[in-house]
């Protein structure tokens, strides 16, 4: 299956400032995106999705994706200590299945 | 409305031994997929089902299989356990299948000794 890159971290960012995530894609037949936040020892949470070129916003929240570039973000603003998570990047193949990247660890430094 | 439900929580066994596990999908969400997850290799899918039929299968042996009843619950079973079979199994459920994102249970820890 294509992967869905992502780095590792861990990704420190003061606390009220902009957090930026990225990952990176390999299938252009990709149609959907998702950003989850999984806390340790739970189980990933939808963030947001986003399946148009260009940005889309939800309060601190931003989904950024290029599609001729293969390349979706998210942007967190305000960042806050409960922000320190590992968010997973995923996208939605050909086949309907979602492929997950492994994840970025935030970490927010207050 | 009640979330995606998996029983059991934590589940110990032993090599060689099978395990079956269960998921209830939210409300009127007729797609169920797998995912197994470990700290080397993150979320690896498992397979998905839609309707009692499995869509898609991931790159896991045989000893995986799963299916999906009318009611749209499903179960996953894993026979001649390993010990690399420990891990976290999370089931998800969506609405339907195009652009529809997933929503998580909250998972059956595998542990096998």
């Amino acid at each position: 299956q294509k992967e869905v890159e992502q780095n590792s971290g861990p990704l420190s960012v003061p606390e009220g400032a902009i957090a930026s995530l990225n990952c990176t894609y390999s299938d252009r037949g990709s149609q959907s995106f998702f950003w989850y936040r999984q806390y340790s020892g739970k189980s990933p949470e939808l963030i947001m999705f986003i399946y148009s070129n260009g940005d889309k916003e939800d309060g601190r929240f931003t989904a950024q994706l290029n599609k001729a570039s293969q390349y979706v973000s998210l942007l967190i603003r305000d960042s806050q200590p409960s922000d320190s998570a590992t968010y997973l990047c995923a996208r939605r193949d050909r086949d309907d299945k979602i492929i997950f990247g492994k994840g970025t660890r935030l970490h927010i430094l207050p | 409305k009640a979330g995606v439900t998996q029983t059991p929580r934590y589940l110990i066994k032993t090599r060689g031994q099978q395990v079956t596990l269960s998921c209830s999908p939210i409300s009127g969400h007729r797609s169920v997929s797998w995912y197994q997850q470990t700290p080397g290799q993150g979320l690896q899918f498992l397979f998905e089902y839609f309707s009692e039929t499995q869509r898609n299968k991931g790159n896991f042996p045989g000893r995986f299989s799963g299916r999906q009843f009318s009611n749209s619950r499903s179960e996953m079973n894993v026979s001649t356990l390993e010990l690399g079979d420990s891990a976290l199994y999370l089931c998800a459920s969506s609405l339907s299948l195009q652009n529809s994102p997933l929503h998580f249970g909250n998972g059956t820890r595998l542990t096998v000794t």
